[in-house]
């Protein structure tokens, strides 16, 4: 099945340092979200993005669905200990696709 | 408070066995799905359902299978047949039209063949 290529697969970092991560497709988007993972548990949802250009914020975590609508970001500025995790987009397919379409996570861990 | 709810959080299989997972949503939506999760592997979908008494069959649907009897419940049955299923399970629901909607997801299950 088809999946997002999302970049970095990690992210080693010091808190309060500030994080960037992307996701591209091949295809057009018509959605892209963007969950956190703790260890053993479901992803809980971020940010949710439904049209070309948006810009989202959410506390300290910015997202934006690329003009292109091919690509989004996800930054988490002054990172905290508590953020880390594993991080995933996920997006649905213009065309009227029902499924979404997940990236492979991005694991990320915080130095205090 | 709504939500979607798994159970039980671990479970173990001898070989040979069936084991069915259940998933109950109260948030009313119509559509539902179960994905596998490996390391390194993202989330890979093994069916949905968008309507009761429907389902159709995702990536890696082989050795699985599922009902939708009540649109607030979609369990899993991991069949012998399936050959590797120690992972964790998933699973999800969303409005439809899915459009401008988000889909939310359980607290998943650890499945361990023992």
């Amino acid at each position: 099945g088809q999946q997002l290529n999302q970049s970095p697969q990690s992210m080693f970092i010091q808190e309060g340092e500030d994080v960037s991560m992307n996701c591209t497709s091949s295809s057009i988007f018509n959605t892209w979200l963007w969950y956190k993972q703790d260890p053993g548990e479901g992803p809980v949802l971020l940010i949710a993005l439904y049209k070309a250009g948006e810009l989202t914020s959410n506390g300290r975590l910015t997202a934006q669905f690329g003009i292109t609508r091919k690509d989004s970001f996800l930054n988490i500025s002054a990172s905290i200990p508590s953020d880390v995790g594993i991080y995933f987009c996920a997006g649905r397919p213009s065309g009227g696709s029902e499924k979404l379409v997940f990236g492979k996570g991005m694991k990320l861990t915080v130095n205090p | 408070d709504g939500g979607i709810t798994q159970s039980p959080k671990y479970l173990f299989r001898k070989e040979g066995q069936n084991v069915t997972l259940s998933c109950e949503q109260n948030l009313n939506h119509d559509a539902m799905y179960w994905y596998r999760q490996d390391p390194g592997q993202g989330l890979r979908l093994i069916y949905y359902s968008q309507i009761v008494n429907d389902f159709q069959k995702g990536d890696i649907a082989e050795g699985y299978s599922v009902s939708r009897e009540k649109k607030e419940s979609f369990p899993l049955t991991v069949t012998s047949a399936q050959k590797n299923p120690t992972a964790f399970y998933l699973c999800a629901s969303t409005l439809l039209p899915t459009e401008n909607t988000e889909a939310f997801f359980g607290q998943g299950t650890r499945l361990t063949v023992v």
